[in-house]
């Protein structure tokens, strides 16, 4: 079974800033990685995926994410915040064999400060 | 517009009493979610369908029922045998056999007074 560890449950940072969001996951097989976005009393929105090849991942506004399977990580960067990125954002994983299944890490909150 | 709509947006009912939460989607995929979240424990997976008359229970299936009768609806019937059910229900779906990328409706707030 997977497992996803988001390692920072709260993220403070200024506007214009840069910030990156931990992400680690556990599998003993191939995985594809996801980044979610929840703004408050929302649903989820997807901002990027990793399948297969490039392991530099664009997303939607401005965000990108970077697999590196050594160190089994999926970190999610922007390299220049703006207050409307003040969300809680999730990591989550399925199984690349049987993925009918995602699991998600706890989430970690990004609050930017004017 | 294709999309998942989850019906109230805010729910209210006495303890003791079941509650049934509408989900229901018109982007034609065959499997659907019910996940339950909480402050600070992300998403659990509650129960889920990949097919019409067919479902599995999730992580924390105690409590809560479903049926799949048609394509395009997946409702949550939350018990009364659930002990803490005042939470956020979000409903997600998926093409199956595919990439698991699961699009999610805009999520019911259930209280329990």
């Amino acid at each position: 079974a997977q497992s996803v560890t988001q390692l920072d449950s709260q993220v403070p940072v200024f506007e214009e800033a840069p910030v990156e969001l931990r992400c680690n996951y556990s599998s003993s097989v191939s995985v594809y990685l996801f980044w979610y976005v929840q703004y408050p009393n929302q649903g989820l929105q997807l901002l990027l995926k990793y399948l297969s090849g490039s392991t530099l991942v664009k997303g939607i506004n401005g965000f990108e994410a970077e697999f590196n399977k050594s160190q089994t990580s999926f970190h999610l960067r922007k390299p220049s915040v703006h207050i409307s990125d003040t969300a809680e954002y999730f990591c989550a994983v399925s199984e690349a064999v049987r993925s009918y299944q995602l699991t998600f890490g706890k989430g970690t909150k990004l609050s930017v400060i004017p | 517009d294709g999309g998942i709509t989850q019906s109230p947006k805010y729910l209210f009912r006495k303890e003791g009493q079941n509650v049934t939460l509408s989900c229901e989607q018109n982007l034609n995929h065959d499997a659907m979610y019910w996940y339950r979240q909480d402050p600070g424990q992300g998403l659990r997976l509650i129960y889920y369908s990949q097919i019409v008359n067919d479902f599995q229970k999730g992580d924390i299936a105690e409590g809560y029922s479903v049926s799949r009768e048609k394509k395009e609806s997946f409702p949550l019937t939350v018990t009364s045998a659930q002990k803490n059910p005042t939470a956020f229900y979000l409903c997600a779906s998926s093409i199956t056999g595919a990439v698991n990328e699961q699009f999610f409706g805009p999520g019911t707030r259930l209280t329990v007074l």
